[in-house]
């Protein structure tokens, strides 16, 4: 049973550049949040996708969108960086339908220029 | 919105000693309280949970306690070791869900001297 997984592992980018993360959820979830962790931070919640939708939204600007497919993985683009973007960012599922708790998947970590 | 304040930001034991993490949160509303362990460069980890039917839920050397009516609850770690060095998060989720929107403390670096 796989749990979530995020590509790329590592990224570098330069200032106003666009970036697009990735995640699967775990098999059988049906939910994917996603959070920044900037360094020495807990992780800030920028928002959450269920059945292909936008279900909540944390205090993030426009330049952080989202979308989730039909087999419920699901992308983070942020466009425009800023140095401040540089940061762990977590995808983490879990499931409605089932009410069960949420799991992380291992992060991308994203270095502006 | 939800706000979980987390204490202490450090803390530092000796092996085979005991540690308490607390927290306080705002929306009493919240009804679901996780708590997460990070390793370094690693994923936040899911240790244990509580609800707020619950007073009080222990697994093996961990244990968490939840007080509805001061709105506060805490993390005990018992016969504590050197693995379990790291930093600890705990949460609460708005409107008391399981899997909604998680708001997390300022995080507890916990060090546990051999």
């Amino acid at each position: 049973d796989a749990g979530v997984t995020q590509s790329p592992t590592h990224l570098i980018k330069t200032r106003g550049q666009q970036v697009t993360l990735r995640c699967s959820p775990k098999s059988g979830h049906d939910t994917v949040s996603w959070y920044q962790q900037a360094l020495g931070q807990g992780p800030q919640f920028i928002f959450q996708y269920y059945e292909e939708e936008e279900r909540q939204r944390g205090n993030f600007p426009d330049r952080f969108s989202g979308h989730q497919f039909p087999n419920y993985s699901s992308e983070l683009n942020v466009n425009a960086l800023l140095l401040g973007d540089s940061a762990l960012y977590l995808c983490a599922s879990g499931s409605l339908a089932a009410r069960e708790t949420q799991y992380f998947g291992p992060g991308t970590r994203l270095l502006v220029l | 919105g939800e706000n979980v304040e987390q204490h202490p930001s450090t803390l530092s034991v000796q092996e085979g000693d005991s540690a308490v993490i607390k927290c306080t949160y705002s929306d009493s509303a919240s009804n679901y309280f996780p708590w997460y362990k990070q390793e370094l460069g690693k994923r936040p980890q899911l240790i244990i949970d509580i609800r707020s039917n619950v007073g009080e839920k222990k697994d093996q050397r961990i244990a968490v306690t939840l007080n509805k009516t001061a709105k506060h609850f805490s993390l005990h770690i018992t016969e504590t070791q050197p693995e379990d060095s790291a930093v600890y998060f705990c949460a609460a989720t708005e409107g008391g869900t399981s899997y909604g929107k998680l708001t997390f403390g300022q995080g507890t670096i916990l060090t546990v001297h051999p």
